[in-house]
């Protein structure tokens, strides 16, 4: 049974550093094909990816945040983080981790997802 | 980067409609496409990936069709479980998502 699972905390200040864990089970990250990402969603808003990590260690970032972001795998091997700096007000949203099997980003299991709020 | 363009924004539909959703995407982007079905609270759920492939355990009532740069999702007789948000996504290149489609009740 694959289950994912965000932790970190609920509120961050504006300019501060959040940093989000995904604990996963039912799958391993060292096996081939296997691939964890972030995505978020601010309220009542859509979808937008963040960070990929691929069994093999390679990582991919969107584009327009790829300065601001950082994935990792760890500290334990079914973890994987996600640092995000210089978090804004506009950074408020609800972050998932999802398990990508075999294509490149077709997310087949999402974790229930952690609330952020940026805010002073 | 590719925009997907999702239509309409919202629909209102009664249980046993036959209801069908439209993503546009702002570039050709082949078969490389994904539906999710979201719930409030919730995470999104897979639906539908390379355009018309069920994820197991989607039901038949639910299907996928197109290419290139437009795509429709069509869910044959509308069922009370299916009253939620629906969002297309394109893989081509990375992923990005449409904007929704809440299907709600007329």
């Amino acid at each position: 049974q694959v289950t994912l699972k965000e932790s970190g905390p609920a509120l961050v200040k504006p300019t501060q550093t959040l940093t989000l864990t995904c604990t996963f089970s039912g799958f391993s990250l060292s096996t081939y094909g296997m691939r964890v990402s972030w995505i978020r969603q601010p309220p009542g808003k859509a979808l937008e990816w963040l960070a990929r990590i691929d069994w093999d260690n390679d990582k991919f970032y969107n584009t327009s945040l790829k300065t601001r972001l950082t994935i990792s795998k760890g500290p334990s091997e079914n973890q994987v983080v996600l640092r995000m700096t210089n978090m804004d007000p506009v950074d408020t949203a609800t972050y998932y981790c999802a398990r990508i099997q075999g294509g490149d980003y077709v997310f087949d299991f999402w974790g229930q997802g952690a609330l952020v709020t940026v805010s002073s | 980067d590719i925009q997907m363009t999702q239509s309409p924004s919202t629909l209102s539909a009664a249980v046993g409609d036959r209801v069908t959703i439209t993503c546009r995407a702002s570039q050709n982007i082949g078969y490389w496409l994904a539906w999710y079905q979201q719930k409030p609270g919730k995470a999104p759920k897979l639906v539908i990936y390379t355009a018309s492939t069920l994820d197991i355990g989607v039901p038949s009532r639910f299907s996928g069709s197109g290419s290139g740069t437009e795509f429709t999702l069509t869910i044959s007789s509308l069922q009370p479980d299916d009253f939620a948000t629906y969002y297309c996504q394109q893989y081509k290149t990375y992923a990005t998502f449409g904007q929704g489609t809440k299907v709600e009740i007329k």
